[in-house]
């Protein structure tokens, strides 16, 4: 099984603020990778999908960098309605995992 | 616009059982694979089931293989997770997703809204 680290587990930051997330791969996933955003109360939502491939919809703010074990996702400069739960997910292998997620706060 | 809408969910005895259905309002229902992925309150985000498009494949987590049973009907355009021998640590809100591709391998693109399951005695 392929075990997701994200780290930081928390990151305080204020509106306007840029939020670096990162997510690490035990083995390689190359770019088989993804990024949701959970807000409270409410389902996850698709962010980014192999590494660095904005979803429907989702703002330019948003971004996803790596391949391999490193990857990133960048929000440029947080506004109000960015304040959530940011989770990786690796489809490479079965079975499909999860990292444990960042939660952004405000700070 | 593509929506997902889950059913089935309640509170349920140890060792008892409990079906979900998930209704997809999908163009080309029968192309993309699906999955189910659930959230322990409080806790993050696990994989339990995927299908492939055409039904004949299916992919389960260690921890519900044996267990739980994901099928689809196209025709209906609906999903449907049987869950048996359901244990306390089941107790999860569960998300019907749709994926990019047939496989069943690609991204959760959808997500439905979840249903909540609750095992206790």
């Amino acid at each position: 099984e392929i075990v997701l680290t994200q780290s930081p587990a928390t990151l305080s930051l204020s509106p306007g603020e840029r939020a670096t997330l990162s997510c690490w791969a035990s083995q390689s996933v190359a770019t088989s990778l993804a990024w949701y955003q959970q807000k409270p109360g409410q389902a996850p939502s698709l962010l980014i999908y192999d590494a660095s491939n904005r979803a429907t919809g989702i703002p330019a703010r948003f971004s996803g960098s790596g391949s391999g074990t490193d990857f990133t996702l960048t929000i440029s400069s947080l506004e109000p309605e960015d304040f959530a739960v940011y989770y990786c997910q690796q489809r490479s292998n079965w079975p499909l995992t999860f990292g444990g997620g960042t939660k952004v706060e405000i700070k | 616009e593509v929506q997902l809408l889950e059913s089935g969910g309640g509170l349920v005895q140890p060792g008892g059982s409990l079906r979900l259905s998930c209704a997809a309002s999908v163009l080309n229902f029968n192309y993309y694979g699906m999955s189910w992925v659930r959230q322990a309150p409080g806790k993050g985000l696990e994989w339990v089931s995927s299908v492939s498009g055409g039904g004949g494949s299916t992919y389960y987590a260690d921890s519900v293989k044996g267990r739980f049973t994901i099928s689809r009907d196209n025709s209906k355009n609906t999903l449907y997770l049987e869950m048996s021998s359901l244990r306390a640590d089941d107790t999860a809100v569960y998300y019907c997703t749709k994926g990019r591709f047939s496989t069943g391998r690609g991204a959760f693109e959808v997500w439905g809204q979840g249903t909540m399951v609750t095992v206790s005695s």
